[in-house]
C-alpha cells in the first residue's frame, strides 16, 4: 500500500540547536514534495518545495532535502527557536499535472529554551 | 497576500442539520479549491476538488450528496454538510490555487485557518 509516514512522536530539542525532521515515502514516485507547518487549530502554511530532480532546497533557516533512491525527504530547522514549536507535515504530489496533494501524518516540534 | 478566509471558525449543531462553510480567497482568484478533512492527530484527508463552474471531484470514500460543494466564483467555494451526524465532527481545512503563477512544479496551495465543527 502506499504511505507516508512522518515520524509520530514528538521531538524535543534545545533552542539553538538544529531540529531534523523526516519524511519516509513508499509506492510512489512524486514529483515534487513540499513541507508545510501547522500550529494548533489552523490550516497549514507552506514552507519549502523540492522537485524530484533537486537534491536540496534552502530558505532562511530552512532546509529540505529530496533523496528520491531512499524514498526520503529531510527537513532541517538550524538555530532552532521556541516559536518554532509547531507540527510540520509532508505532502507529496505525484506529477506536476495533478493539483492534488498526499500528507503525512506530521511531526510535533518543541523547542525549549 | 495570498490569504484564505473559512467561515464559520467553530460552529456547534444538532444531529441531523445541515452546516455550510464558506472558503473564500481574499486578495487572488483561485481556479481551483480543495476540501480537506483532518481528524485529531491524522492526517489531511483530501474530501474533493472543486474548479470554478464545473462539478467538484470527490475523492473515493467521500459521499458527494453528503458533502455538497459549490465554486460559484474564482474567489468563493463553499461546503455543506447535509444532515450531520456526530462522526461528521472534524476539522475542515479548504486551500486554493491561484489563478496565475502555477509554474511548473510549483503547485503551491494557500490553506484557510479551518473550521472546527462539532455535531452533537
Amino acid at each position: 500500500s502506499q504511505k507516508i509516514e512522518q515520524n509520530s512522536e514528538a521531538l524535543n530539542i534545545q533552542e539553538g540547536k538544529t531540529a531534523t525532521l523526516t519524511c519516509n515515502y513508499t509506492n510512489y514516485s512524486p514529483a515534487y514534495l513540499q513541507w508545510y507547518r501547522q500550529d494548533p487549530g489552523r490550516g497549514p502554511v507552506f514552507l519549502l518545495l523540492i522537485r524530484e530532480n533537486e537534491k536540496e532546497k534552502r530558505k532562511e533557516r530552512l532546509k529540505v532535502t529530496f533523496d528520491t533512491t531512499l524514498k526520503q525527504s529531510l527537513f532541517h530547522i538550524t538555530a532552532s527557536q521556541p516559536a518554532d514549536s509547531a507540527t510540520y507535515l509532508c505532502a507529496l504530489a505525484r506529477s506536476y499535472n495533478t493539483d492534488k496533494l498526499i500528507f503525512g501524518t506530521g511531526t510535533r516540534l518543541q523547542v525549549f529554551p | 497576500g495570498a490569504v484564505v478566509s473559512q467561515h464559520p471558525s467553530r460552529v456547534i449543531c444538532k444531529s441531523g442539520t445541515s452546516v455550510k462553510i464558506e472558503c473564500r480567497s481574499l486578495d487572488f482568484q483561485a481556479t481551483t479549491m480543495f476540501w480537506y478533512r483532518q481528524f485529531p492527530k491524522q492526517s489531511l484527508m483530501l474530501m474533493a476538488t472543486s474548479n470554478e463552474g464545473s462539478k467538484a471531484t470527490y475523492e473515493q470514500g467521500v459521499e458527494k450528496d453528503k458533502f455538497l460543494i459549490n465554486h460559484a466564483s474564482l474567489t468563493l467555494s463553499t461546503l455543506t454538510v447535509t444532515s450531520a451526524h456526530p462522526e461528521d465532527s472534524s476539522f475542515y481545512i479548504c486551500s486554493a490555487r491561484a489563478l496565475q503563477g502555477n509554474i511548473r512544479g510549483g503547485n503551491e496551495q494557500f490553506f484557510g485557518p479551518g473550521t472546527r465543527l462539532t455535531v452533537l
